[in-house]
Parts: C-alpha cells; sequence; structure tokens
C-alpha cells in the first residue's frame, strides 16, 4: 500500500459548480499526479506537481487548476464544472527506484 | 512529443489460447511500464522494463521491450479467465516529468 488516498469516492454536481478533489499522501513523495480516465481515451494528464507549490500541465489542463501547499496534499479544482468533466479522476504518486506510479482508488464524478 | 500506441484495443480470447498485446512509441524512452486494471478499480503495476531486451514474466504474462524498435510487447500464454481486464503500457516523457499512456487494450477471455 502506497499510503494514497483520494477524496471524495463519488460526487455528483451540478454544470457551472466549483469542485475540489482531494489527493493525500503519507510517505513524502515528491512527484503527484492527477489522471482523467474516459472511455477510448485511456489516461490523460491533467496537472501534475514536482514539489510544493512546483506544479505543471498536462495535455488536458483546460478547465482544471491544482495547488499543492504541503506536500501530502494536491488538490485538482474545476472552477466551474462543465458535463464534458464528467470522468473517473485518479491521483498518483511516483516512488521507488524504477519511479513507479502507484494510484488512488479514483473519484468518480458526475456533472449534470 | 511521445506517442503511445497499443494494439488492439480489444481482444476476445478464448481460454488456452495465446495471444500478445502490442505497445509502440514515437521518441527514445528507457523504461517502460506495464499496468492491468480491472472493471471498477484503479491501476495495478505488473511490470517495469528498464532497458533494450528486458523481459519480464509473471505467470501466464511475459513483457519485453526493444526500444531500437521502439515496441514493448505482453505476450499471454494459456488464457483463463481471471486474466480479464485492461493493460496499459506507458513511458515517461522526455524530460522525465509525466507518465504518458496507451489508450488500453480491453482483454476479455471466455470458454
Amino acid at each position: 500500500d502506497a499510503g494514497i488516498t483520494q477524496s471524495p469516492r463519488h460526487k455528483v454536481t451540478e454544470t457551472g459548480t466549483p469542485v475540489t478533489l482531494r489527493c493525500h499522501q503519507t510517505e513524502n513523495h515528491r512527484y503527484m499526479y492527477w489522471y482523467r480516465q474516459d472511455p477510448g481515451h485511456g489516461l490523460r494528464l491533467i496537472h501534475y506537481s514536482y514539489g510544493v507549490k512546483d506544479t505543471d500541465k498536462g495535455e488536458v489542463s483546460d478547465g482544471y487548476s491544482v495547488s499543492r501547499s504541503k506536500t501530502e496534499d494536491f488538490l485538482l479544482t474545476l472552477e466551474s464544472a462543465t458535463s464534458s468533466q464528467t470522468s473517473v479522476y485518479f491521483c498518483a504518486i511516483r516512488e521507488g527506484t524504477n519511479e513507479k506510479l502507484f494510484f488512488g482508488s479514483g473519484t468518480q464524478l458526475s456533472v449534470l | 512529443e511521445l506517442k503511445v500506441e497499443q494494439n488492439p484495443l480489444f481482444l476476445s480470447m478464448q481460454e488456452g489460447k495465446n495471444y500478445t498485446i502490442y505497445c509502440n512509441y514515437s521518441t527514445t524512452s528507457d523504461r517502460l511500464y506495464w499496468y492491468r486494471q480491472d472493471p471498477g478499480k484503479s491501476l495495478e503495476s505488473l511490470f517495469v522494463l528498464l532497458s533494450n531486451g528486458a523481459v519480464k514474466q509473471e505467470g501466464r504474462l511475459m513483457a519485453s521491450l526493444d526500444t531500437k524498435a521502439r515496441l514493448s510487447t505482453l505476450h499471454i500464454t494459456a488464457a483463463v479467465h481471471d486474466l480479464s481486464a485492461t493493460y496499459f503500457c506507458a513511458l515517461f516523457n522526455q524530460a522525465g516529468t509525466a507518465l504518458i499512456f496507451g489508450k488500453g487494450t480491453t482483454l476479455s477471455v471466455s470458454s
């Protein structure tokens, strides 16, 4: 167990509302990632972080922002949710000499 | 920009048969990862291939890496129902900062 938890596990929200997803790790890893998974697209990188207050954009960053004010927490915010952001969101940490990614359990987000 | 392509995207197999999933990528990389995902679950690491010619095996699955051809294969031997899942290959981008995934191969094994 890589010590990574995501919250909430499920969320239903309405178009135009802000939403924040949380990823928490217990093992002080430097790199953290947010991906979304959609049928036919596999996993696509939204944003990632390589340290406190150090973040960068991924392939599908439009409409999303992130923050990392503490090593253990990486927050993903949808400022104004749209139906196209209905997806499963996975957080991951990078660890080990092989630099594998370990994934959280995922958050199922539905935007109605 | 790194592109990762898997094929096939869907694979229906009979129990006991052999098959291979292919992962092609567009830029030089010395590390390749295979993950498995069961329906409704998270991703689980299967293999890490670290160099040209690397081969890893676990049970009925064997993965290999040819960096010159920019190709990795995941070979399934004598498929069983428990192998039904989606399999992803992934590599780090050239900056080494982000893991880029293929679209995944959904494997269905039936008797």
